[in-house]
């Protein structure tokens, strides 16, 4: 069965830090991968995917993720991060060959000015 | 585009009542997914539709909660009876779906129901 994890439950930075979320996955078939945001009181919202080709993807507000399938890691970073990136984070998996959608437990950013 | 609507936002309710939830995808989205996400926890599938079929709908606590998806359009959940453990937020998505592994696409959530029940 596929599973997620996301080891950093909970990280507090400065403005202007950096940022790298961790996410692994368990599957070992083709996967489609995915970072989803939800800022207090609002819907998931997509910040970017993976589904085949350059493993380096780049996502909206200056996000981007990397795909490293020998460790079946796909970290999100951001160079310098900003109090309205302050929000929820989940990572989040999908046979290539299902809909299914399977989540890690999130990790919630907060960032201070 | 529209998105994905749901309603109430919000429900309180005592344990042992029963409650229903009122999803209404995107417009032409074939897939439509109902996930229970507990405080603290990422979202969890409950069942999935593809059209007006069940597809998935393993982790759906089947003694309580039940779903349907009239006419492949609008869908509802239903708990009855409700228990404290219930409570958590309840996301409708929907996608383009289709052909297994073709649905290349973002999923769409709506923003959710929250329920408490006391």
């Amino acid at each position: 069965a596929q599973s997620v994890s996301q080891h950093n439950h909970h990280v507090i930075l400065s403005e202007a830090a950096s940022l790298e979320l961790g996410c692994n996955y368990s599957y070992g078939g083709t996967v489609n991968l995915f970072w989803y945001v939800q800022y207090p009181g609002q819907h998931l919202q997509l910040l970017l995917k993976y589904f085949s080709g350059d493993p380096l993807v780049k996502g909206i507000k200056g996000f981007e993720a990397e795909f490293i399938k020998s460790k079946f890691s796909f970290n999100l970073r951001k160079p310098s991060v900003q109090w309205s990136d302050t929000a929820e984070y989940f990572c989040a998996v999908k046979a290539y060959n299902t809909d299914k959608l399977i989540f890690g437990t999130g990790t919630r950013l907060q960032v201070f000015p | 585009e529209a998105g994905v609507a749901q309603s109430p936002r919000y429900k309180i309710i005592e344990k042992r009542q029963s409650v229903a939830f009122w999803c209404n995808p995107i417009s032409g989205h074939a897939t439509l997914y109902w996930y229970q996400q507990i405080l603290g926890q990422g979202p969890k599938l409950l069942i999935q539709f593809q059209n007006n079929g069940v597809v998935d709908d393993s982790q759906l606590p089947k003694d309580r909660f039940s779903a349907e998806r009239l006419k492949g359009v609008d869908s509802t959940l239903k708990i009855q009876p409700a228990k404290l453990e219930d409570s958590a937020v309840y996301l409708c998505a929907s996608s383009l779906g289709g052909v297994r592994g073709t649905s290349n696409y973002g999923y769409t959530f709506g923003s959710g129901t929250r329920l408490t029940v006391v």
